[in-house]
């Protein structure tokens, strides 16, 4: 069966520093990869997606970026970090292929930018 | 475009109350619907999905239809409990490789 993980479960950064978020997927191949982030109380908003190594999407202009360095490794990341960069980020998957399928998501990293 | 409408929250419900919360979409093509739950401080769970018209998605307890007619998901639960208490979202997805469509969530709250 398939899993994802998502590290680390909780964050606390100052403002300025850098950020490395990653997240991977076991039991499947080729996935379509995704980051997500929910600030508080509010819905989920769609960061990058991925389909296939070294392919980025990127949905936001913002000071963050990601990459797929290995074909079930997403990372999140950030050379230095805003106050408005807190919120819940979410890592999701799905079967890469041109049909409509559903996504999986992970755990979820808590980020707090003091 | 492709969009999803959910009815706003916060819903509050008695437990054993019966619930709606009504969804409809726009998309380009033949969608496939689903809805996802979240618990406080997790991820999302896929909850039920439908992938054609007339399709109904079921799973612990709650269900929802397919209705291309109405282009409506309205997810139902006969009876809340407590533990029901989350934040609810309807999606789309649509052939293409391209990520869900998700609205915007409702709050769900049950009280004994």
């Amino acid at each position: 069966s398939q899993t994802i993980h998502q590290w680390p479960a909780t964050l606390v950064q100052p403002v300025g520093s850098p950020l490395s978020l990653e997240c991977t997927v076991e039991g499947t191949s080729n996935p379509n990869l995704y980051w997500y982030r929910q600030a508080a109380g509010r819905g989920l908003q769609l960061l990058f997606y991925s389909v296939g190594i070294g392919q980025i999407s990127s949905e936001v202009p913002q000071n963050l970026s990601a990459s797929r360095p290995q074909d079930r490794q997403f990372i999140l990341s950030s050379k230095k970090l805003l106050l408005s960069d807190s919120g819940f980020y979410l890592c999701a998957w799905s079967i890469g292929t041109d049909k409509a399928y559903e996504q999986y998501f992970g755990p979820g990293t808590r980020l707090t930018v003091t | 475009g492709n969009s999803v409408t959910q009815m706003e929250g916060p819903v509050t419900l008695s437990e054993e109350a019966f619930l709606t919360i009504n969804c409809t979409y726009t998309a380009t093509g033949y969608p496939s619907l689903f809805w996802y739950v979240q618990y406080p401080g997790e991820g999302l769970q896929l909850l039920l999905k439908a992938t054609k018209a007339d399709d109904k998605g079921s799973n612990k307890g709650f269900e929802a239809t397919y209705r291309k007619e109405t282009t409506s998901f309205h997810l139902e639960k006969g009876s809340v409990q407590v533990s029901d208490s989350a934040v609810y979202f309807c999606a789309l997805s649509v052939p293409g490789n391209t990520p869900l469509v998700f609205g915007k969530g409702t709050r769900l709250s049950v009280i004994a």
